[in-house]
């Protein structure tokens, strides 16, 4: 039962371009969203979340969109640079759930220059 | 700041032995900590929450007698392997939860286990 599914598990992006990713699910008790990044080896990084009352949050390059009610959220990555190559992770929490993240498989990004 | 450690970050043990992986939290007191594992090419999979001074709390599927996890303090949690098998092989992740409200878990770097 994979409540967090990240349905692309590569993405390929020319530098300078924006890097869409997205991620869906199935829980509706979910209310607080988060992305994380990975590099071969180590643990994920934060990078940007959000809480189910808001449809946006933005920091810097990256922003997250949230769709509750297509159960849908995506990163935004404008300007994509070399360095953002990395998997990225959709993570989705329950108030209710004792704070613990349920992972989406993960897709990996390739910044082409 | 929110920086978690791991030690070590690679270990390579014979089948039948036990493995002791630490988890720090070096800036930040941790009530609660989380163990992942993630087999090659997979998401991550929670395996237990460890809240300090409590037993911890596994999920589903996770044997509680092989997978031992001890958070002795605010800043530290170690996952012991024991009897480890070849299948047991997998990285391994904690994260730590600053403070008791909020979602974002920091991170280790991961542990590598190996057993042959």
């Amino acid at each position: 039962d994979q409540q967090v599914k990240q349905n692309s598990p590569s993405l390929s992006v020319q530098e300078g371009r924006i890097s869409i990713l997205n991620c869906d699910y199935t829980n509706s008790m979910f209310d607080y969203f988060l992305w994380y990044k990975k590099y071969p080896a180590e643990g994920p990084t934060f990078l940007i979340s959000i809480s189910s009352i808001k449809d946006k949050n933005e920091d810097g390059r990256f922003t997250v969109f949230l769709n509750k009610s297509a159960k849908h959220l995506s990163l935004h990555i404008v300007p994509s640079q070399p360095g953002d190559s990395a998997v990225y992770f959709c993570a989705a929490s329950a108030h209710q759930g004792a704070q613990k993240l349920v992972f989406g498989q993960g897709t990996r990004l390739t910044i082409n220059p | 700041g929110a920086v978690v450690s791991q030690h070590p970050s690679r270990v390579i043990c014979k089948s039948g032995t036990s493995v002791k992986i630490e988890c720090r939290s070096l800036d930040f007191q941790a009530t609660t900590m989380f163990w992942y594992r993630q087999f090659p090419k997979q998401s991550l999979m929670l395996m237990a929450t460890s809240n300090e001074g409590s037993k911890a709390t596994y999920e589903q599927g996770v044997e509680k007698d092989k997978f031992l996890i001890n958070h002795a303090s605010l800043t530290l949690s170690t996952l012991t392997v024991t009897s480890a098998h070849p299948e047991d092989s997998s990285f391994y992740i904690c994260s730590g939860l600053p403070g008791l409200a909020g979602f974002e878990q920091y991170f280790g770097p991961g542990t590598r286990l190996t057993v042959t």
